[in-house]
């Protein structure tokens, strides 16, 4: 069955801080790959996303993630965090030809100042 | 940038009463899309929509869930006969097109039945 697993349900980190979320996707077939971002009563956001060619992705607030297709992840990064990115994070893969998009169970960022 | 809008908010119904939820897409997007999210779980595919027709649907999306696109902006989820389970966030979402998407979301409708 097609899953995406994000390993950390909760990530605590101080401000300025460099971040990683990680998420780990099942697939057997191509792949795309999603980052969203969901701040309290709002809807999601795209972050980035990965369709094909290079395997770094830079998104928006200068958020990057890696596709790493032998290991199955695709784990999201940020050099330095803000109070403002308290947020919860969704990583989600949808696969060729197919219309869903499968979400992972989400992490919730808290940025301390 | 376009938005894809809900509405209402926020939605509190009778179990056992039928519900609307309104959503307008993107206006010059094909596809679209229902998730929902229960309370402190994750997001939940239910439904896609093209060309006027179920493109797929999920084991969730049972006899008692419909979807219709009235007219040439709105797309609608029906809930037939609300259960005390059906209570979560409801996201409306669209794309321009399938598998090489994001779809792009709107802030849902939080849906309490009582």
């Amino acid at each position: 069955a097609q899953s995406v697993t994000q390993l950390d349900s909760q990530v605590p980190v101080f401000e300025e801080a460099p971040l990683e979320l990680r998420c780990n996707y099942s697939s057997s077939v191509s792949v795309y790959l999603f980052w969203y971002v969901q701040y309290p009563n709002q809807g999601l956001q795209l972050l980035l996303k990965y369709l094909s060619g290079s395997t770094l992705v830079k998104g928006i607030n200068g958020f990057e993630a890696e596709f790493n297709k032998s290991q199955t992840s695709f784990h999201l990064r940020k050099p330095s965090v803000h109070i403002s990115d308290t947020a919860e994070y969704f990583c989600a893969v949808s696969y060729t030809g197919g219309f869903k998009t499968i979400f992972g169970a989400g992490t919730r960022l808290f940025v301390k100042a | 940038e376009p938005e894809v809008t809900q509405t209402p908010s926020h939605q509190v119904t009778q179990m056992g009463q039928e519900v609307i939820l309104r959503c307008v897409p993107i206006s010059n997007h094909l596809y679209f899309y229902w998730y929902r999210q229960i309370l402190g779980q994750k997001v939940e595919f239910l439904v896609s929509f093209y060309n006027n027709e179920i493109s797929e649907k999920s084991e969730i999306f049972d006899d008692q869930f419909s979807v219709e696109r009235p007219d040439g902006s709105n797309f609608t989820l029906k809930i037939r006969s609300t259960k005390l389970e059906d209570s979560a966030m409801y996201f409306c979402a669209s794309s321009d097109r399938v598998g090489n998407q994001p779809q792009h979301f709107g802030d849902g409708t939080r849906l309490s039945i009582l």
